[in-house]
C-alpha cells in the first residue's frame, strides 16, 4: 500500500493553522498514524486510529479521515512543532510510511 | 520511564553481515510485539520486521527477507536483527521500536534513537 503525502514541505508562523494530508492507494480504515521526528529526538507517535491522540500529545493536534484519505491538522503552532510528519498505514503489511511533510519556520 | 537503546551498527561491506541489538527497558517486553524500522540517510521511513511478543509470528518485508534474522530473548528484555548478504541499499538508521497495544496495535508508539549501519566498500 502506498502512501502520499501532501504536501511535501510547507512553511508557517507561530500560530498559524497547518493541515497535512495523505492518501493511501488502497483502503486502510482507519489503521493510520502520524509521527513527528526532529533531529536527535526519538520519533514520536502522535495520533493512531485516524483520530485517536496520543496520551501526552497537546490538543492542538488532530487527526481525521478514513479508508484512503486522512489529514493531520494543527490547530495553533507552537516552536516546538516544526519538525518534519509523517504519515503510517497499519492497514496491510508491510506496514507503510508517506514520503514525509518538512514543517518549516516562516 | 520506557527507553530502547539499539547498538551493533557500524560500517561494512558488500556481502557481510551485522548483528543489531536492542536493549529494552521500562515496561513488560515479553507481552509486546516489537519491530525493526530503517531510514535511508535523507530518506523516509520503511518497515523492516514485526515480531510477536512470544517469536509465534514473524513478517519481513520483501527487500530483506531471507537475508535478515529477526530474534528476540524475553528473559534479557532484548531484541535482535541479523543482517546478512547487506547491499549498499541497506545503508540506514536502524530503529527498534515497541509496537502498540490493543487500538494502537499496528503502530509504533515508543522508538529507540538508531543505530546507523553503512554498508560501503
Amino acid at each position: 500500500i502506498q502512501m502520499t503525502q501532501s504536501p511535501s514541505s510547507v512553511s508557517a508562523s507561530v500560530g498559524d493553522r497547518v493541515t497535512i494530508t495523505c492518501r493511501a492507494s488502497q483502503g486502510v480504515s482507519t489503521w493510520l498514524a502520524w509521527y513527528q521526528q526532529q533531529p536527535g529526538r526519538a520519533l514520536k507517535l502522535l495520533i493512531y486510529g485516524a483520530s485517536t491522540l496520543q496520551s501526552g500529545v497537546p490538543s492542538r493536534f488532530s487527526g481525521s479521515g478514513s479508508g484512503t484519505d486522512f489529514t493531520l491538522t494543527i490547530s495553533s503552532l507552537q516552536p516546538e512543532d516544526f519538525a518534519t510528519y509523517y504519515c503510517q498505514q497499519g492497514g496491510g503489511f508491510p506496514y507503510t510510511f508517506g514520503q514525509g511533510t518538512r514543517l518549516e519556520i516562516k | 520511564e520506557v527507553q530502547l537503546v539499539e547498538s551493533g551498527g557500524g560500517l561494512v561491506q558488500p556481502g557481510g553481515s551485522l548483528r543489531l541489538s536492542c536493549s529494552a527497558s521500562g515496561f513488560s517486553f515479553s507481552t509486546r510485539w516489537m519491530s525493526w524500522v530503517r531510514q535511508a540517510p535523507g530518506k523516509g521511513l520503511e518497515w523492516v520486521v514485526n515480531m510477536k511478543y512470544d517469536g509465534s509470528e514473524i513478517s519481513y518485508v520483501d527487500s530483506v527477507r531471507g537475508r535478515f534474522t529477526v530474534s528476540r530473548d524475553n528473559a534479557k528484555s532484548s531484541l535482535y536483527l541479523q543482517m546478512n548478504s547487506l547491499r549498499v541499499d541497506d545503508t540506514a538508521v536502524y530503529y527498534c521500536v515497541r509496537m502498540g497495544g490493543l487500538e494502537a496495535r499496528r503502530t509504533a508508539d515508543q522508538w529507540g534513537l538508531g543505530t546507523l549501519v553503512i554498508v560501503s566498500s
